[in-house]
């Protein structure tokens, strides 16, 4: 089971590129990293997903070094209604509930101030 | 993409009576789904896998007599909070995998119990 690390809070100004890192040095050889958005009194929302490189999207990018004992969730030009907390999940395709792809850690705060 | 519902999105109830959260998956089938607990400033923490046709799984320390699911069909899983008490006052949100298994899930909006 992968634990990941992120780091508990961040801030950030509109208009500013935002990066989140999520450190997950036991990850298996088959586990994706699944990034997700959770505003408060709301269900997380998919952001993306990955697997090794990079990947984006209309909303994100995902860098995943080599190694892919980490990966970076990349926001560019932030705005207020990005003020979330972001969760960095790591687990390969599977549908025990011991699957590192259904535990959340305790997440990155982020706070994007005007 | 895929609309996971929840219903209520939020409940008030007496101490001992018993809640009941239903989660519908409205554009795709789910054999499978899951239901997290999450207490104010913490993160989501897994209950119990919902499984249609047989028994849920439940996480270590979820009392499975006190949360009651059952898997109706392949688009409506339903938790039931037995004698409910204050302590059991969270938001419960649940989540069906994507169709090419749990790498992804697909969110509820949430159910927010207030147990008086």
């Amino acid at each position: 089971l992968a634990k990941t690390t992120q780091p508990i809070s961040m801030d950030s100004y509109e208009g500013q590129e935002v990066n989140i890192t999520c450190s997950h040095n036991n990850i298996a050889t088959n586990d994706y990293i699944t990034w997700y958005q959770q505003f408060p009194s709301q269900g997380p929302r998919f952001i993306i997903q990955g697997y090794k490189t990079k990947v984006t999207n209309e909303v994100a990018s995902l860098f995943i070094p080599a190694d892919r004992k980490s990966s970076t969730l990349s926001l560019p030009r932030v705005s207020l209604s990005d003020t979330a907390v972001y969760y960095c999940l790591v687990g390969d395709m599977g549908y025990g509930g011991s699957q590192g792809n259904l535990i959340f850690g305790k997440g990155t705060k982020l706070s994007v101030k005007p | 993409g895929a609309v996971v519902s929840q219903h209520p999105s939020r409940v008030i109830c007496k101490s001992g009576t018993s809640v009941k959260i239903e989660c519908r998956s409205l554009d795709f089938q789910a054999t499978t789904m899951f239901w997290y607990r999450q207490f104010p400033k913490q993160s989501l923490m897994l209950m119990a896998t919902s499984n249609e046709g047989s028994k849920a799984t439940y996480e270590q320390g979820v009392e499975k007599d006190k949360f009651l699911i059952n898997h109706a069909s392949l688009t409506l899983s339903t938790l039931t909070v037995t004698s409910a008490h204050p302590e059991d006052s969270s938001f419960y949100i649940c989540s069906a995998p994507d169709r090419g298994g749990a790498v992804s899930q697909y969110f509820g909006p949430g159910t927010r119990l207030t147990v008086l």
